[in-house]
């Protein structure tokens, strides 16, 4: 994951809407996933993004910009269960994802 | 389908011993990924087989570490001799790669590996 840049933590508010960037490295870039993992638990499929926009998937919505190494995932009225943590990767010439270290979400009360 | 299935959830062992880890992966899928994940250094892919063959296995750490699937629904990664640094979580995942797609990976609960 060391191509791959993204916050170590984020805290919201439960209701609010919180969006968790990543960047990347660009040269070989395929596509790009985002994963959910809750604590003690497997990471969790969330979006796989290829083309350039945003992609809306009920309360989340992922966003790429292939030109600027650049993606975002939108939690829209976060609840308190989407506490966890948020992985972003990156898939290249090899189609096989390299992983981010991951955002800790923290919604509050 | 029950998913990725891996054995055991828990281990802790002493320096020294061996580790057996298994994985089962998702029925119909031709790709099996082990991966580590810790604190300091986020999930690490350590080897991944496509048609139960090793495509690319520069992840894992030494020669410690070794993994095999000997057939589509079984895969294990051995470690021996285990030492108190290759305490971590463990996942094993599985896909359908088809050509240049990529696929989304499904992971197994994980093992909770620690050594003493």
């Amino acid at each position: 994951g060391q191509n791959i840049d993204q916050p170590t933590e984020m805290t919201a508010t439960e209701g609010a809407i919180v969006q968790i960037n990543c960047t990347y490295q660009t040269s070989g870039f395929n596509g790009l996933f985002w994963y959910q993992q809750h604590a003690g638990e497997a990471p969790t499929f969330l979006s796989y993004n290829v083309l350039d926009g945003l992609e809306e998937k009920g309360r989340f919505s992922s966003f790429l910009s292939r030109s600027k190494g650049y993606s975002y995932l939108l939690l829209k009225e976060l609840q308190m269960k989407d506490s966890a943590s948020y992985l972003c990767a990156q898939t290249g010439g090899s189609y096989i994802p390299t992983f981010g270290r991951g955002t800790s979400l923290i919604v509050h009360p | 389908d029950a998913g990725v299935i891996q054995s055991p959830r828990h281990e802790v062992t002493e320096m020294g011993q061996e580790v057996t880890l298994r994985c089962k992966p998702i029925s119909g899928h031709n790709s099996l990924f082990w991966y580590r994940q810790t604190m300091m250094r986020g999930l690490e892919l350590l080897i991944y087989f496509n048609n139960n063959v090793p495509i690319d296995d520069s992840g894992m750490p030494e020669d410690r570490f070794s993994a095999k699937m000997p057939n589509a629904s079984f895969s294990t990664l051995k470690i021996q001799p285990s030492e108190p640094r290759d305490s971590a979580v463990y996942f094993c995942a599985s896909s359908q790669i088809q050509g240049a797609r990529t696929d989304t990976q499904y992971f197994g609960p994980g093992t909770r590996l620690t050594v003493l």
